[in-house]
């Protein structure tokens, strides 16, 4: 699976976007970007995933660049709950191995 | 739904202490992963069951760790004996996926807080 590169940390403010930035300059065509996030104490939560397209849903918005090597990741309306380490990570279209990185850890601040 | 229930949430021991962790998934999940996680760092996939079968243990340090899924429900993730840097969040995931080596969304639980001194 290709590698991702990511900030090791922001700061939004809230109310506004959060915009978080992966670079994955290896991707090969049948792997998807994936985003995953993890508040103090939990779990890793499942937010998006894409191959070519961009995508949406109730949490967030994925833009992947149209020669895929790198993608954003944006929160519409951060809020204080927002506050979390986001991890981006490509997968194989075959195989459920989740690699995690270090992420980038989100400060959403009042 | 229910979610991933993992027990206990905290476990200190001393090293060379033996220490077990039990995880049950999401209700017909057929595929149950363990994670590990050291602070700072991103989770490391241990080991992958599908329904009571092992799919990958290629991270698993087996002279130490141990995992079954008997009946291809719950699981427990043993650590025999525990060393100091084995001090981790043991995280135990779920997925929906019928066959091996499909991409499908992983559900995570909280996590067990181990402490060895």
């Amino acid at each position: 699976d290709a590698k991702t590169t990511q900030p090791t940390s922001m700061d939004c403010a809230e109310g506004r976007a959060a915009n978080l930035p992966c670079n994955h300059s290896t991707i090969s065509g049948n792997e998807y970007v994936y985003w995953y996030r993890q508040i103090h104490s939990q779990g890793p939560q499942y937010i998006i995933h894409g191959l070519k397209n961009n995508e949406t849903n109730e949490m967030a918005s994925l833009i992947i660049t149209e020669d895929r090597k790198s993608s954003t990741l944006i929160l519409p309306h951060a809020t204080l709950r927002d506050t979390a380490v986001y991890y981006c990570i490509v997968r194989g279209e075959y195989g459920n191995k989740l690699v995690f990185g270090a992420g980038t850890i989100l400060r959403v601040k009042s | 739904e229910a979610g991933v229930a993992q027990s206990p949430r905290y476990k200190i021991i001393e090293k060379r202490q033996s220490v077990a962790f039990w995880c049950n998934p999401i209700s017909g999940h057929a595929t149950l992963y363990w994670y590990q996680q050291i602070l700072g760092q991103g989770p490391k996939l241990l080991i992958q069951f599908q329904n009571n079968g092992v799919v990958d243990d290629s991270q698993l340090p087996k002279d130490r760790f141990s995992a079954e899924r008997l009946k291809g429900v719950d699981s427990t993730l043993k650590i025999q004996p525990a060393k100091l840097e084995d001090s981790a969040v043991y995280l135990c995931a779920s997925s929906l996926v019928l066959v091996a080596y499909s991409t499908d969304t992983q559900y995570f639980g909280p996590g067990t807080r181990l402490t060895v001194l």
